[in-house]
Order: C-alpha cells, then sequence, then structure tokens
C-alpha cells in the first residue's frame, strides 16, 4: 500500500525567509497530492493540492511541485508571515481507491518574529 | 470548517461505555470520511462513506462501526471504549473534485 514520509518533523524560520516542506510517496498510482495546514485545536484545512498531471502550482505566497519520476512533492511558503505557524500535513491518493487520502507524519512550522 | 459540524466537542468516557460521534454537512456532497488523530501522527481513515447508504473500512476499523443514514449526516459509533480509543475524531466531506473539507473535531478520553 502506499506510504508518503514527510520531512523536517520541525521547522524553525525567520519571519520573512522561505520555508520548503518535502514529502515522497511509494505507490506510483498516486494522483492527488494536497496539503493541509492544521492550527492548534482545529480541523485540518486544505491550502493547495496538485494532480500528476501538472508539474507545479502556485497560489500566492503557497507553491507546490511535483517530481513524478522521484515520487516526491514539496511545499514552499515565501515571505513567511506569524500567521503561517502551524502544523503542515502532505497526504497522497489515488482515483482507484475513492481518493483515499494517505498522509505524513506532519510539519510543525515555527516563524521566528 | 465551514460546512461540516461535529458533535461533541469533547466526551470522557470509562472502559467499556459506548458512545456515538455525530457529523453533519450542509455542502451535499456525496463522500464522507472519519479519521483520527493521535498526537504526533498523521490522520488515520477509520471508515468512509463513498455515497448515501454505503461504507467502506478504511485503514483503522477495528472497534468502530458507522452509519450514513441520509446525505447529510454520518455517525460513528464506538460500542465498548477503551484507552487506545483516545484520540481526536475528524469527520471530513469531499467534493466531486475530491477536495477533503474536515469539521472541528471531537475530542475523546477513555479512562
Amino acid at each position: 500500500g502506499e506510504n508518503v514520509e514527510q520531512h523536517p518533523s520541525t521547522l524553525s524560520v525567520q519571519e520573512g525567509d522561505s520555508a520548503v516542506i518535502k514529502c515522497t510517496y511509494s505507490d506510483s498510482a498516486s494522483n492527488y497530492f494536497p496539503w493541509y495546514k492544521q492550527e492548534l485545536g482545529k480541523g485540518p484545512q486544505l491550502i493547495i493540492d496538485i494532480r500528476s498531471n501538472v508539474g507545479e502550482k502556485k497560489d500566492q505566497r503557497i507553491a507546490v511541485t511535483l517530481n513524478k519520476t522521484a515520487k516526491h512533492f514539496s511545499l514552499h511558503i515565501t515571505e513567511t508571515q506569524p500567521e503561517d505557524s502551524a502544523v503542515y500535513f502532505c497526504a497522497a491518493s489515488r482515483w482507484d481507491s475513492n481518493y483515499q487520502l494517505i498522509w505524513g507524519a506532519g510539519t510543525k512550522l515555527i516563524i521566528k518574529p | 470548517n465551514a460546512g461540516v459540524t461535529q458533535t461533541p466537542k469533547f466526551q470522557v468516557l470509562k472502559t467499556g461505555q459506548s458512545m456515538t460521534l455525530q457529523c453533519a454537512q450542509d455542502m451535499n456532497h456525496n463522500s464522507m470520511y472519519w479519521y483520527r488523530q493521535d498526537p504526533g501522527m498523521g490522520l488515520r481513515l477509520i471508515y468512509y462513506s463513498a455515497s448515501e447508504g454505503t461504507t467502506d473500512k478504511g485503514e483503522v476499523p477495528n472497534g468502530y462501526n458507522v452509519s450514513r443514514l441520509n446525505k447529510r449526516e454520518f455517525s460513528l459509533r464506538l460500542e465498548s471504549a477503551a484507552p487506545s480509543q483516545t484520540s481526536v475524531y475528524f469527520c471530513a466531506i469531499a467534493s466531486v473534485t475530491y477536495e477533503q473539507y474536515f469539521g472541528p473535531g471531537t475530542r475523546l478520553t477513555v479512562t
């Protein structure tokens, strides 16, 4: 079955700098890769996603890149702000599993003022 | 978390007690999911329902049952709670393009 590994487990960056979180997946048939942000005491919130027919997707300060050959995808946050502090999760799924999500273990992002 | 509501927000049970976690949506989506999240871990799928009247097991179904009585509501039942079921439980719904949206969660402690 699918396995998703996420690194690093904790990331501390200076406000204004960029942050990069990386995930690898094992199932080459996976074709949908969302990223979620979870603030303390809340449910995960979808922030961006990418499908296997696309290599990169941007939404303001957030971007996701996908390398199907290497089976890894990354979240890039530029010009980080205090409100970006949260736990970020990557996930992977495939169309023939009813898009069941397999989750990474999460990255705690700390933005230092 | 707009569109997905969960009740209760918090619950403490004793070992062997039963309870039902409720989830309701107002977004008219077919697919609904129940996850559990343990400290320092990602979410694990317990059960899901692709449409009204159908349910399927996820990664960790043992000790749980679900009911999808109508399109809006998807409940999760613990028949005989165990300390290992102490967790935060999230309900989610999925759009036709498969983006999942989560409720605020139920924090369950089993003593």
